[in-house]
Protein backbone atom coordinates (compact mmCIF):
# COMPACT_ATOMS: atom_id res chain seq x y z
CA UNK A 1 0.00 0.00 0.00
CA UNK A 2 2.09 2.79 -1.36
CA UNK A 3 1.09 6.05 -1.02
CA UNK A 4 -0.14 8.14 -3.79
CA UNK A 5 2.63 10.31 -5.16
CA UNK A 6 1.74 14.00 -5.19
CA UNK A 7 4.54 16.93 -5.55
CA UNK A 8 5.06 18.67 -2.07
CA UNK A 9 4.49 22.14 -3.11
CA UNK A 10 2.38 24.06 -5.67
CA UNK A 11 2.27 27.76 -5.57
CA UNK A 12 0.39 31.22 -7.59
CA UNK A 13 -0.95 34.41 -7.68
CA UNK A 14 -4.21 35.32 -6.49
CA UNK A 15 -6.10 34.83 -9.66
CA UNK A 16 -4.08 32.45 -11.34
CA UNK A 17 -4.63 28.69 -11.85
CA UNK A 18 -2.85 25.41 -10.12
CA UNK A 19 -3.07 21.73 -11.19
CA UNK A 20 -2.08 19.31 -8.42
CA UNK A 21 -1.40 15.43 -9.55
CA UNK A 22 -1.41 12.67 -8.02
CA UNK A 23 -0.16 9.61 -9.32
CA UNK A 24 -0.75 6.15 -8.04
CA UNK A 25 -1.05 2.41 -9.98
CA UNK A 26 -2.96 0.00 -12.21
CA UNK A 27 -4.09 -1.01 -9.05
CA UNK A 28 -5.57 1.96 -7.50
CA UNK A 29 -6.07 5.04 -9.25
CA UNK A 30 -5.73 4.14 -12.82
CA UNK A 31 -8.90 0.62 -12.10
CA UNK A 32 -11.35 2.76 -9.97
CA UNK A 33 -12.78 6.14 -10.66
CA UNK A 34 -13.36 6.54 -6.35
CA UNK A 35 -10.42 9.45 -6.16
CA UNK A 36 -11.03 12.01 -3.89
CA UNK A 37 -9.65 14.97 -2.79
CA UNK A 38 -9.03 16.76 0.76
CA UNK A 39 -8.47 20.51 1.80
CA UNK A 40 -6.88 20.31 5.35
CA UNK A 41 -5.54 24.31 6.26
CA UNK A 42 -3.42 23.81 9.32
CA UNK A 43 -4.81 22.60 12.93
CA UNK A 44 -7.89 21.21 11.18
CA UNK A 45 -9.47 18.58 9.77
CA UNK A 46 -9.32 17.60 5.96
CA UNK A 47 -12.88 18.65 3.95
CA UNK A 48 -13.83 16.87 1.24
CA UNK A 49 -13.90 18.89 -2.40
CA UNK A 50 -13.72 16.44 -4.91
CA UNK A 51 -14.94 12.64 -5.20
CA UNK A 52 -15.53 10.04 -7.68
CA UNK A 53 -12.89 12.47 -9.61
CA UNK A 54 -14.85 14.83 -11.09
CA UNK A 55 -17.91 15.61 -8.53
CA UNK A 56 -18.40 18.60 -5.91
CA UNK A 57 -20.04 18.48 -3.04
CA UNK A 58 -22.47 20.91 -2.36
CA UNK A 59 -21.11 24.77 -1.04
CA UNK A 60 -17.38 23.57 -3.07
CA UNK A 61 -16.99 26.12 -5.31
CA UNK A 62 -16.80 25.46 -8.94
CA UNK A 63 -13.31 27.04 -8.83
CA UNK A 64 -12.44 23.33 -7.75
CA UNK A 65 -12.28 20.58 -10.55
CA UNK A 66 -11.18 17.45 -10.97
CA UNK A 67 -10.17 14.83 -13.44
CA UNK A 68 -8.63 11.87 -14.18
CA UNK A 69 -6.18 10.22 -17.06
CA UNK A 70 -4.70 6.73 -16.74
CA UNK A 71 -2.74 6.09 -13.49
CA UNK A 72 -2.73 10.23 -12.62
CA UNK A 73 -5.67 12.11 -11.10
CA UNK A 74 -5.16 16.06 -10.94
CA UNK A 75 -7.16 18.63 -8.87
CA UNK A 76 -7.55 22.33 -10.54
CA UNK A 77 -7.73 26.01 -8.77
CA UNK A 78 -8.78 28.41 -10.63
CA UNK A 79 -8.88 32.03 -9.77
CA UNK A 80 -7.05 31.37 -6.91
CA UNK A 81 -7.65 33.11 -3.63
CA UNK A 82 -6.03 33.65 -0.57
CA UNK A 83 -8.15 31.03 1.21
CA UNK A 84 -7.36 28.36 -0.72
CA UNK A 85 -3.87 28.72 1.08
CA UNK A 86 -3.72 24.97 2.58
CA UNK A 87 -2.68 21.65 2.18
CA UNK A 88 -4.26 18.99 -0.22
CA UNK A 89 -4.61 15.43 -0.55
CA UNK A 90 -5.83 12.62 -2.76
CA UNK A 91 -7.35 9.56 -1.72
CA UNK A 92 -8.41 6.55 -4.06
CA UNK A 93 -9.84 3.17 -3.78
CA UNK A 94 -7.72 0.03 -3.79
CA UNK A 95 -8.08 -3.43 -5.32
CA UNK A 96 -7.40 -4.64 -1.72
CA UNK A 97 -10.20 -3.12 -0.76
CA UNK A 98 -8.42 -0.21 1.10
CA UNK A 99 -7.98 3.26 0.74
CA UNK A 100 -4.98 5.41 0.58
CA UNK A 101 -3.72 8.31 0.42
CA UNK A 102 -1.35 10.54 -1.06
CA UNK A 103 1.76 12.34 0.66
CA UNK A 104 -0.12 15.84 0.37
CA UNK A 105 0.90 19.21 -1.10
CA UNK A 106 1.21 22.84 0.30
CA UNK A 107 -0.44 25.23 -1.84
CA UNK A 108 0.81 28.71 -1.17
CA UNK A 109 -0.93 31.64 -2.66
CA UNK A 110 1.67 34.35 -3.06
CA UNK B 1 -26.20 19.50 12.38
CA UNK B 2 -23.99 16.93 11.60
CA UNK B 3 -21.18 15.65 14.04
CA UNK B 4 -18.73 13.27 14.69
CA UNK B 5 -16.73 13.13 17.83
CA UNK B 6 -13.70 11.15 18.75
CA UNK B 7 -12.66 10.32 22.61
CA UNK B 8 -10.22 8.22 24.62
CA UNK B 9 -6.77 9.17 22.80
CA UNK B 10 -3.76 9.90 25.70
CA UNK B 11 -0.43 8.28 26.31
CA UNK B 12 0.45 5.01 26.23
CA UNK B 13 3.70 2.96 26.79
CA UNK B 14 4.52 0.84 23.47
CA UNK B 15 3.37 -2.55 23.90
CA UNK B 16 -0.34 -1.63 25.22
CA UNK B 17 -3.42 -1.06 24.25
CA UNK B 18 -6.72 1.87 24.29
CA UNK B 19 -9.64 1.86 22.73
CA UNK B 20 -10.80 5.20 20.37
CA UNK B 21 -14.53 6.17 20.38
CA UNK B 22 -16.49 7.88 18.06
CA UNK B 23 -19.75 8.76 18.76
CA UNK B 24 -22.02 10.07 15.98
CA UNK B 25 -25.02 12.27 15.77
CA UNK B 26 -27.05 14.19 13.27
CA UNK B 27 -28.00 11.64 10.85
CA UNK B 28 -28.56 7.89 10.94
CA UNK B 29 -25.24 6.26 12.10
CA UNK B 30 -26.54 2.53 10.43
CA UNK B 31 -27.25 3.85 6.94
CA UNK B 32 -23.35 4.52 6.67
CA UNK B 33 -19.68 2.97 6.70
CA UNK B 34 -17.20 4.57 8.31
CA UNK B 35 -13.41 5.11 8.21
CA UNK B 36 -10.66 5.53 10.76
CA UNK B 37 -7.92 8.04 9.45
CA UNK B 38 -4.75 9.02 11.28
CA UNK B 39 -1.94 11.92 10.60
CA UNK B 40 1.01 11.58 12.35
CA UNK B 41 2.25 15.06 13.85
CA UNK B 42 3.30 17.60 10.62
CA UNK B 43 2.80 14.41 8.62
CA UNK B 44 0.38 13.67 6.32
CA UNK B 45 -3.04 11.46 6.11
CA UNK B 46 -2.83 7.70 6.84
CA UNK B 47 -6.13 5.97 6.11
CA UNK B 48 -6.93 3.19 8.91
CA UNK B 49 -9.86 1.33 8.36
CA UNK B 50 -13.07 0.80 7.06
CA UNK B 51 -16.38 -1.07 8.73
CA UNK B 52 -19.24 -1.56 6.44
CA UNK B 53 -22.98 0.30 7.87
CA UNK B 54 -23.82 -2.64 8.98
CA UNK B 55 -20.55 -3.88 10.52
CA UNK B 56 -20.37 -7.31 7.82
CA UNK B 57 -17.16 -6.26 6.57
CA UNK B 58 -13.97 -4.74 7.65
CA UNK B 59 -10.93 -3.87 6.05
CA UNK B 60 -7.32 -2.60 7.57
CA UNK B 61 -3.91 -1.14 5.97
CA UNK B 62 -1.38 -3.50 6.47
CA UNK B 63 0.51 -1.79 8.71
CA UNK B 64 -2.40 -2.04 11.85
CA UNK B 65 -3.83 -5.16 10.43
CA UNK B 66 -3.47 -7.93 12.98
CA UNK B 67 -3.03 -5.27 15.79
CA UNK B 68 -6.06 -2.86 15.65
CA UNK B 69 -9.46 -3.94 15.18
CA UNK B 70 -12.34 -1.69 14.13
CA UNK B 71 -16.06 -1.79 14.96
CA UNK B 72 -19.54 -0.34 15.40
CA UNK B 73 -22.17 -0.35 18.10
CA UNK B 74 -25.23 1.32 15.61
CA UNK B 75 -28.13 1.21 18.68
CA UNK B 76 -25.60 3.88 20.25
CA UNK B 77 -24.65 5.55 17.42
CA UNK B 78 -20.80 4.59 17.87
CA UNK B 79 -17.70 3.56 16.26
CA UNK B 80 -14.73 1.93 17.73
CA UNK B 81 -11.15 1.35 17.58
CA UNK B 82 -9.30 -1.17 19.26
CA UNK B 83 -5.68 -0.59 19.16
CA UNK B 84 -3.44 -3.30 20.66
CA UNK B 85 0.16 -4.04 20.75
CA UNK B 86 1.07 0.16 19.85
CA UNK B 87 4.12 1.29 18.55
CA UNK B 88 5.46 4.67 18.50
CA UNK B 89 4.82 5.28 15.05
CA UNK B 90 1.15 4.33 15.72
CA UNK B 91 1.72 8.09 17.07
CA UNK B 92 -0.93 10.67 15.06
CA UNK B 93 -4.09 12.20 15.92
CA UNK B 94 -6.68 9.43 15.06
CA UNK B 95 -9.75 10.94 13.14
CA UNK B 96 -13.00 9.26 12.44
CA UNK B 97 -15.20 10.00 9.41
CA UNK B 98 -17.72 9.23 7.68
CA UNK B 99 -18.07 7.56 3.84
CA UNK B 100 -20.93 9.82 2.03
CA UNK B 101 -23.11 7.43 0.49
CA UNK B 102 -25.89 5.51 1.76
CA UNK B 103 -25.31 2.04 2.80
CA UNK B 104 -21.98 2.07 0.41
CA UNK B 105 -18.64 2.12 -0.06
CA UNK B 106 -16.53 5.10 -2.00
CA UNK B 107 -14.49 6.46 0.04
CA UNK B 108 -15.58 10.03 -0.35
CA UNK B 109 -15.13 11.03 3.74
CA UNK B 110 -17.06 13.68 3.67
CA UNK B 111 -17.68 14.25 7.48
CA UNK B 112 -14.98 14.40 9.97
CA UNK B 113 -14.22 14.24 13.30
CA UNK B 114 -11.57 16.67 15.33
CA UNK B 115 -9.50 14.26 16.08
CA UNK B 116 -8.00 12.66 19.28
CA UNK B 117 -4.22 12.21 19.80
CA UNK B 118 -2.85 9.21 20.70
CA UNK B 119 0.95 9.48 21.57
CA UNK B 120 2.83 5.94 22.29
CA UNK B 121 6.00 6.44 24.54
CA UNK B 122 7.27 5.06 27.14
Amino acid sequence: QSALTQPPSVSGSPGQSVTISCTGTSTDVGSYNRVSWYQQPPGVAPKLMIYEVTNRPSGVPDRFSGSKSGNTASLTISGLQAEDEADYYCSSYTSSTTWVFGGGTKLAVL
Amino acid sequence: QVHLVESGGGVVQPGRSLRLSCAASGFTFSNYGMHWVRQAPGKGLEWVAVVWYDGSNKYYADYVKGRFTISRDNSKNTLYLQMNSLRAEDTAVYYCARDQVLRFLIGAFDIWGQGTMVTVSS
